[in-house]
């Protein structure tokens, strides 16, 4: 069964700064995997997904890499700003129609 | 504009009680899920469905059903069966069940009272 790790669990940093989210999965047979964020009390946005053919996919500051083969993807923010303050989650799709979601990591960042 | 509509955004349910929450697409999409969020764990789901009148059950079904008498709609009905229901409900879809980017709704709140 498929698991996805998402470290860490919450993150804080002050404006500026270029940040790295980690996201890790089990089962290195996957078709694709998203980045999304989610504000309090909302629904999920999606950021990036990349699929299993890629390496990394990129929008404005954002820029997520895979290596499957690892079982690894990351997210670069890059110039963090207070409006990136949210929970971001990644997720794979494994093939059996459905997507397996990590926990998240909240990240906070200050003015 | 398109996307995913969920109703009701806050709902109350008393003991024994079955609820229902919708979720309505104008995506034209062919898959819709239903998931559940609980305050620091991740979204897990309780029905997806691929097409018209079917539907599969996710890991956490037990206490709900769903129907899926039309391409764009999607409800989920939460029985007196699931014993634990408060928490966030997300509807989502996407134009396959692989390889596409999926679209969520805003979210239902339902607290047992």
């Amino acid at each position: 069964k498929q698991e996805v790790t998402q470290i860490p669990a919450a993150l804080s940093v002050p404006e500026g700064e270029n940040l790295v989210l980690n996201c890790s999965f089990t089962d290195s047979a996957i078709y694709n995997l998203q980045w999304f964020r989610q504000d309090p009390g909302k629904g999920l946005t999606s950021l990036l997904l990349i699929q299993s053919s890629q390496r990394e996919q990129t929008s404005g500051r954002l820029n997520a890499s895979l290596d499957k083969s690892s079982g690894r993807s990351t997210l670069y923010i890059a110039a963090s700003q207070p409006g990136d303050s949210a929970t971001y989650l990644c997720a794979v799709f494994s093939g059996y129609s459905t997507l397996t979601f990590g926990k998240g990591t909240m990240l906070l960042v200050s003015p | 504009d398109g996307g995913i509509t969920q109703s009701p955004k806050y709902l109350f349910r008393k003991e024994g009680q079955n609820v229902t929450l919708s979720c309505e697409q104008n995506l034209n999409h062919d898959a819709m899920y239903w998931y559940r969020q609980d305050p620091g764990q991740g979204l897990r789901l309780i029905y997806y469905s691929q097409i018209v009148n079917d539907f599969q059950k996710g890991d956490i079904a037990e206490g709900y059903s769903v129907s899926r008498e039309k391409k764009e709609s999607f409800p989920l009905t939460v029985t007196s069966a699931q014993k634990n229901p408060t928490a966030f409900y997300l509807c989502a879809s996407s134009g396959t069940p692989s390889g596409n980017t999926i679209y969520f709704g805003e979210g239902s709140w339902l607290t047992v009272v």
